[in-house]
């Protein structure tokens, strides 16, 4: 696609509830990175795959937060029962060999009541 | 990963020059220095990168200190469009953990 899509835009949770999170990548685009951004803060990295695999796990906060990506392209966040400290705005980034930088979507707000 | 250090935020009049620093003591042979921008409810967007020496591109310019352990992107001429949060990357060859730091917010005023 011409841009990073993600989905849903927003997103509002029970707490305890289960919710995945998806990014549609640029297509061909080798990586994909997820990162999380609460409210007034900075980026924070959660993972990133090359291909369909991960060699960097180390940001995910906790065991409840998992991912995968299929046939290089989609990716998932999922993220086990939340908690109301979950609430953020999860951000894709997606970039390939020859490309300036990362191509960011315009993320997933989750909040989780 | 290499860190970046950058002032929380700054402030600029409209149509003036903006010097926006970045510090980078640890950054090593192969560190490109890259900036981005995130407009308020959006994600971050490339802005430019270099290595040693010094950039242009229509969005901004990028002084690269002789000894590459700091930088400036400059933003010519600011506009009300340009207040965001900049953010200074280091981020070398293939594909990594990339550290994003919480940025210099901009505000311009009219």
């Amino acid at each position: 696609g011409a841009g990073v899509s993600q989905s849903p835009s927003n997103k509002v949770t029970e707490k305890g509830k289960d919710v995945e999170l998806r990014c549609d990548p640029i297509s061909g685009h080798t990586a994909l990175y997820w990162y999380r951004q609460s409210l007034g803060q900075g980026l924070e990295f959660l993972i990133y795959f090359q291909g369909n695999s991960a060699p960097d796990k180390s940001g995910l906060p906790s065991d409840r937060f998992s991912a995968e990506r299929t046939g290089g392209s989609v990716s998932t966040l999922t993220i086990q029962r939340t908690q109301q400290e979950d609430s953020a705005v999860y951000l894709c980034a997606s970039i390939t060999q020859g490309t300036n930088g990362y191509t960011f979507g315009s993320g997933t707000r989750l909040t989780v009541v | 990963d290499a860190k970046t250090t950058q002032p929380n935020s700054m402030e600029s009049n409209e149509e003036e020059p903006v010097h926006l620093p970045c510090n980078h003591s640890t950054i090593s042979g192969t560190d490109y220095i890259h900036w981005y921008r995130q407009l308020p409810s959006q994600g971050p967007e490339y802005v430019i990168h270099g290595l040693t020496s010094n950039v242009n591109n229509r969005m901004a310019s990028l002084a690269i200190a002789e000894d590459r352990k700091s930088s400036t992107l400059i933003l010519h001429r600011a506009t009300l469009r340009d207040a965001a949060v900049y953010y200074c990357i280091l981020r070398s060859g293939g594909y990594q953990k990339v550290t994003f730091g919480t940025g210099t917010k901009l505000q311009v005023i009219p």
